[in-house]
């Protein structure tokens, strides 16, 4: 497809259930970008993958999340044991070089519901 | 650490009249900003970019004004449509080589009423 495509869109997960959020770039773009978005917030930074290389990953909260991008182009976010501070739309999205250019292209986003 | 802020949550216009929304960031070395738009259920959408070495730049009805001695940054868009309603960020990019991340702001809501 033309955009950043992320599965699944909704998730709903008990407190202390592991989930795996997907995202596709969009084909042939370099950087791929998690940010996490609280309810009525600007999206935080979480990592940064260049290819497979993950570049960046300071803004993981912790250490239960984890993110990889194997073969530098599908890339899953990992939340092990969800907690309820977890709950937020995870937004993925992709650059065509490694300096953000032409801005970025995001995806949907997936709303994670931790219960 | 590192901060953008907007100066209003919410913004109502009437449809027609031009729109303002600012912004503030701390960093005064960041060298690149981009404006988003997001609408609900969607991921942000690219409106407009401004390089440190500018302090205007316009696109189809928006214009960005960069100030670097204020450190802010405005979006304005002409003749406000009842489609421009949606959250507007702006984010701040960090010099080249501390990496490729954005500092997103907390987001302007801009309702337009017919």
């Amino acid at each position: 497809g033309a955009g950043v495509s992320q599965s699944p869109r909704y998730k709903v997960a008990k407190r202390g259930q592991d989930v795996a959020l997907r995202c596709d770039p969009i084909s042939g773009h370099v950087s791929l970008f998690w940010y996490q978005q609280a309810l009525g917030q600007g999206p935080e930074f979480l990592t940064y993958f260049q290819n497979e290389a993950q570049l960046d990953k300071s803004g993981l909260p912790s250490d239960r999340f984890f993110a990889e991008r194997p073969e530098g182009s599908v890339s899953t976010l990992k939340i092990q044991r969800t907690q309820q501070e977890d709950s937020a739309v995870y937004l993925c999205a992709s650059s065509l070089r490694s300096y953000p250019d032409y801005g970025y292209t995001f995806g949907s986003g997936t709303r994670l519901t931790v219960v | 650490g590192e901060s953008v802020g907007l100066h209003l949550p919410t913004l109502s216009v009437q449809e027609g009249d031009n729109s303002i929304i600012n912004c503030a960031y701390s960093n005064s070395a960041s060298d690149y900003f981009i404006w988003y738009k997001q609408e609900s259920g969607k991921g942000p959408q690219f409106i407009i970019d401004i390089r440190s070495n500018m302090d205007k730049r316009q696109g189809q009805r928006v214009t960005v004004l960069l100030n670097k001695t204020v450190k802010h940054l405005s979006l304005q868009i002409a003749a406000t449509q009842p489609g421009d309603s949606a959250v507007y960020f702006c984010a701040a990019a960090p010099p080249y080589n501390q990496g490729g991340k954005l500092i997103f702001g907390q987001g302007t809501e801009l309702s337009v009423k017919p």
